[in-house]
């Protein structure tokens, strides 16, 4: 069965540093999908990015990169320009690809706190 | 557009009771999941419904736990009878179809706490 382990219970930042949540997982499956959610107060996980374990090239959105080392089996997510509003939870999660479950199996999360 | 709703926001009820939550998906997504996410845990599948049809509930305590989606729209998600261990955020999302290119919407959950 695929696990991912977020070793980081909770972790802050100064507004404007950088900061890296880390996330390791356990697959035997070439094919899957990586992602990291995430979740404010209000509960509504939201999609921070995705990375296609096929590609190389890591994936970036904005202030968001990950490192995916696929050797390695390790996602982390990079926050850069850090704001206040990135404070909340943050899950990484991982799926199997094309044709296998549906299922996001995820990890117990990381509390990130940004303070000012 | 409108998002994934999801009522009640809390409920409180007492181990053996009943509970039932509601989920409305957002419209035109054929796919609806329920996921469970206990305090301090990330969030674990309880059923996936393609239409009205079932995709996946092997997680699914069904000696308690039952789910329908009629007319493939809405959910509800009961829990008969409810245990202490059931306390969690149950949150329901909706995707456009199967398939990993097709992102779920999550809604804003509900807490359940039992006593």
């Amino acid at each position: 069965a695929q696990t991912v382990t977020q070793s980081q219970p909770e972790m802050s930042v100064q507004e404007a540093e950088t900061v890296t949540l880390s996330c390791t997982y356990d697959t035997s499956e070439s094919d899957y999908y990586l992602f990291w959610y995430k979740q404010p107060p209000s509960r509504q996980m939201i999609l921070v990015i995705r990375q296609e374990a096929y590609k190389q090239q890591n994936a970036t959105e904005n202030r968001f990169s990950v490192n995916f080392q696929k050797a390695a089996k390790s996602f982390s997510l990079k926050i850069s320009d850090s704001q206040l509003g990135d404070a909340a939870m943050y899950f990484c999660a991982y799926r199997r690809g094309q044709g296998g479950s549906e299922k996001l199996v995820f990890g117990k999360g990381t509390k990130l706190t940004v303070n000012p | 557009e409108a998002g994934v709703a999801q009522s009640p926001r809390y409920k409180i009820i007492e181990k053996r009771q009943s509970v039932a939550f509601w989920c409305n998906p957002i419209s035109g997504h054929a796919t609806l999941y329920w996921y469970q996410q206990i305090l301090g845990q990330g969030p674990k599948l309880l059923i996936q419904f393609q239409n009205n049809g079932v995709v996946d509930d092997s997680q699914l305590p069904k000696d308690r736990f039952s789910a329908e989606r009629l007319k493939g729209v809405d959910s509800t998600l009961k829990i008969q009878p409810a245990k202490l261990e059931d306390s969690a955020v149950y949150l329901c999302a909706s995707s456009l179809r199967v398939g990993v290119n097709s992102p779920l919407h999550f809604g804003n959950g509900t807490r359940l706490t039992v006593t």
